[in-house]
């Protein structure tokens, strides 16, 4: 069975400092593996998607993740933290014929000046 | 403009009441997901359905129902026999894996609903 853990609930950084968001995953077969955001009372929104190319994967707003299979890691970073980054951030995992996302239980990031 | 909308985006129910939050998606998509967020934990998958006319029950479905008769429209209808309703509710939608997607999912706006 697939599952997520985020590690750590909560983060707070510094503005200008590195985001490191922590994501791990666990599945028998080769993963999907999705990065959201979500900010108060919105919707989610794709940040970045790994789907077997690229391990290294880039998405909107400077974010990017590198799936590591031997670590069986799926970690978000973006180097410079902006204030408009602070928000809810997932991690999801899903395998072939599943037909489902399963979430992680989110990292609130806070950024303060 | 593709997208999912959620109406309302807030509702207020009497205790004893069912509601039924609407879903709607012009993207084309075969999938369709409710969920429930409630503060401070994740997503909580409560059904969801593949193709029209066909739902599965998701984690925590009991005291909700949904049907699919449009490939557009997936209501949720929350009934007085669900304990504690008060929550945000998320839909979304991906294109379906027999048509080659991932999962990717495309979210709604979302709808709070609060039982008073």
């Amino acid at each position: 069975a697939q599952s997520v853990t985020q590690l750590g609930s909560h983060v707070s950084v510094s503005e200008g400092a590195l985001v490191l968001l922590r994501c791990n995953y666990s599945s028998s077969v080769p993963p999907y593996l999705f990065w959201y955001v979500q900010y108060p009372n919105q919707g989610l929104q794709l940040l970045l998607k790994y789907t077997s190319a690229a391990t290294l994967v880039k998405g909107i707003n400077g974010f990017e993740a590198e799936f590591k299979k031997s670590e069986t890691s799926f970690h978000l970073t973006k180097p410079s933290a902006h204030m408009s980054d602070a928000a809810e951030y997932f991690c999801a995992v899903s395998v072939s014929g599943y037909n489902k996302l399963i979430f992680g239980a989110g990292t609130r990031l806070a950024v303060h000046p | 403009d593709g997208g999912i909308t959620q109406s309302p985006k807030y509702l207020f129910r009497k205790e004893g009441q069912n509601v039924t939050l609407s879903c709607e998606q012009n993207l084309n998509h075969d999938a369709m997901y409710w969920y429930r967020q409630d503060p401070g934990q994740g997503l909580r998958l409560i059904y969801y359905s593949q193709i029209v006319n066909d739902f599965q029950k998701g984690d925590i479905a009991e005291g909700y129902s949904v049907s699919r008769e449009k490939k557009e429209s997936f209501p949720l209808t929350v009934t007085s026999a669900q304990k504690n309703p008060t929550a945000f509710y998320l839909c979304a939608s991906s294109i379906g894996e027999h048509r080659g997607g991932n999962n990717e999912q495309f979210f709604g706006p979302g709808t709070r609903l609060t039982v008073l």
